[in-house]
């Protein structure tokens, strides 16, 4: 059973720049699997921020991107701020109308 | 603007059924596919369930197929998951979400508006 790998955790400084991966345990991640990034905070649903790998959502600030590096996808932050610590989950298509997403990573801005 | 109400969660004893409904409004629903996505207390987000925008296709996580069963209603604008032989497992936060599936001809590969979720407690 394939899983989605993320960081579990990671930290960025006020104003510094941040990447989050989403792999796969087995194999490359690449633009076929259309991945897509979601941001949430405690309480709250999920937000989109980034959608077939690296289109930004309506209303996204373009600090977030998206980008394949290596053989997993990505997401960074630029110049983070305060308001971005959340979690950040990616998903990945497998194909046949299936979805996975990633176990997540919780960003602590400090 | 989009919006999209969950309801229908609750209390069930294991090996019970639930329905979870979700209205849509602010956009043409018919014309989109939906989703279920869950999450654990605690846990990662979990996408359970997808269904085309004419309904005529419907998708489901190995954990929950055979159980759970996804369908919809255009004329009402509704979503709906029936959840049957509930564990102790599934409980979670069930989001209706907007994305993930054919829209007509082509395949939004993702997912955009989420409802703020219900909440389904299995437990004796």
């Amino acid at each position: 059973q394939t899983v989605v790998t993320q960081e579990p955790s990671f930290s960025v400084s006020p104003g510094g720049t941040v990447t989050l991966t989403c792999g796969l345990s087995s194999g490359s991640v690449s633009t076929s699997y259309y991945p897509s990034w979601y941001q949430q905070t405690p309480g709250q649903a999920p937000r989109t921020l980034i959608y077939n790998t690296n289109t930004r959502s309506s209303g996204v600030p373009d600090r977030f991107s998206g980008s394949i590096l290596g053989n997993k996808a990505a997401l960074t932050i630029t110049g983070a701020q305060a308001d971005d610590e959340s979690d950040y989950y990616c998903v990945l298509y497998m194909g046949s109308a299936i979805w996975v997403f990633g176990g997540g990573t919780k960003l602590t801005v400090l | 603007e989009v919006q999209l109400l969950e309801s229908g969660g609750g209390l069930v004893q294991p090996g019970g059924s639930l329905r979870l409904s979700c209205a849509a409004s602010g956009f043409t629903f018919n014309s989109y596919a939906m989703s279920w996505v869950r999450q654990a207390p605690g846990k990662g987000l979990q996408w359970v369930s997808g269904i085309s925008a004419g309904g005529s296709g419907s998708y489901y996580a190995d954990s929950v197929r055979g159980r759970f069963s996804i369908f919809r209603d255009n004329s009402k604008n509704t979503l709906y998951l029936q959840m049957n032989s509930l564990r102790a497992e599934d409980s979670a936060i069930y989001f209706c979400v907007e994305g993930g599936g054919w829209s007509g001809s082509a395949v939004k590969y993702h997912f955009d508006y989420w409802g703020q979720g219900t909440l389904v407690t299995v437990s004796s």
